[in-house]
């Protein structure tokens, strides 16, 4: 099945850096979602992004399709930014309707 | 929209006791997921429908597992007997039947299985 890779596995970072998080990915995609799972446990739909690029507010994303990756942005990250962030892609050959989830990126934002 | 629905938020049970968790999707959805996310495996897909009918249910870990989906508003996720390695959060989400299509999630389900 397809692969999703995703780095760095852990970041910290003071209030008001940027950073950007990284989605490798092993095979044509239909659909690429990054979410934002919250220290309660919820998932958030941050973008639907098979290709291109889309902003919302502070975050922004950009999905490469031909050279399979995906990168999301955050500038001026907020202590409410922290959690861990996962991209989760559905393949466009398996014919199968399911997301494949990387591993996460663990986000600690300190004051 | 509510979203999608999940009931109980919360399960704490004993070993071998039957579980059953629930999940509405949203109204009009006609991709219906379960996933369940474990420290050692991360999140990983446990069956899917499509109009209330399983699709690909080659994620469910053991028979000791079910799932189905009477109508269109509603469906479950059955354990039984419940082991204590069924410990996780387990996830419901819902798509339209269109290709390409944002899946939502619900707030899961936190099963503790003594």
């Amino acid at each position: 099945g397809i692969q999703v890779e995703q780095s760095p596995p852990d970041l910290i970072l003071q209030e008001g850096a940027n950073s950007t998080l990284r989605c490798n990915f092993s095979d044509s995609v239909n659909n690429l979602q990054w979410f934002h799972q919250n220290p309660w446990g919820q998932l958030i739909n941050l973008f639907y992004i098979p290709s291109g690029t889309k902003q919302n507010g502070r975050l922004s994303a950009t999905t490469v399709a031909t050279e399979r990756y995906s990168l999301l942005y955050i500038s001026s990250s907020q202590t409410t930014d922290s959690g861990v962030y996962f991209c989760a892609v559905e393949g466009m050959d398996t014919g199968r309707r399911a997301l494949t989830f990387g591993s996460g990126t663990r986000l600690q934002v300190q004051p | 929209d509510a979203g999608v629905i999940q009931s109980p938020r919360h399960e704490v049970t004993e070993m071998g006791q039957e579980v059953t968790l629930r999940c509405k999707p949203i109204s009009g959805h006609d991709y219906l997921f379960w996933y369940r996310q474990t420290m050692m495996r991360g999140l990983e897909l446990l069956i899917y429908f499509n109009n209330n009918v399983p699709i690909d249910d080659s994620g469910m870990p053991e028979d000791r597992f079910s799932a189905k989906m009477p109508n269109a508003s509603f469906s479950t996720l059955k354990i039984q007997p419940s082991e204590p390695r069924d410990s996780a959060v387990y996830f419901c989400a819902s798509s339209l039947d269109r290709a390409r299509e944002t899946q939502y999630f619900g707030p899961g389900t936190r099963l503790l299985v003594l």
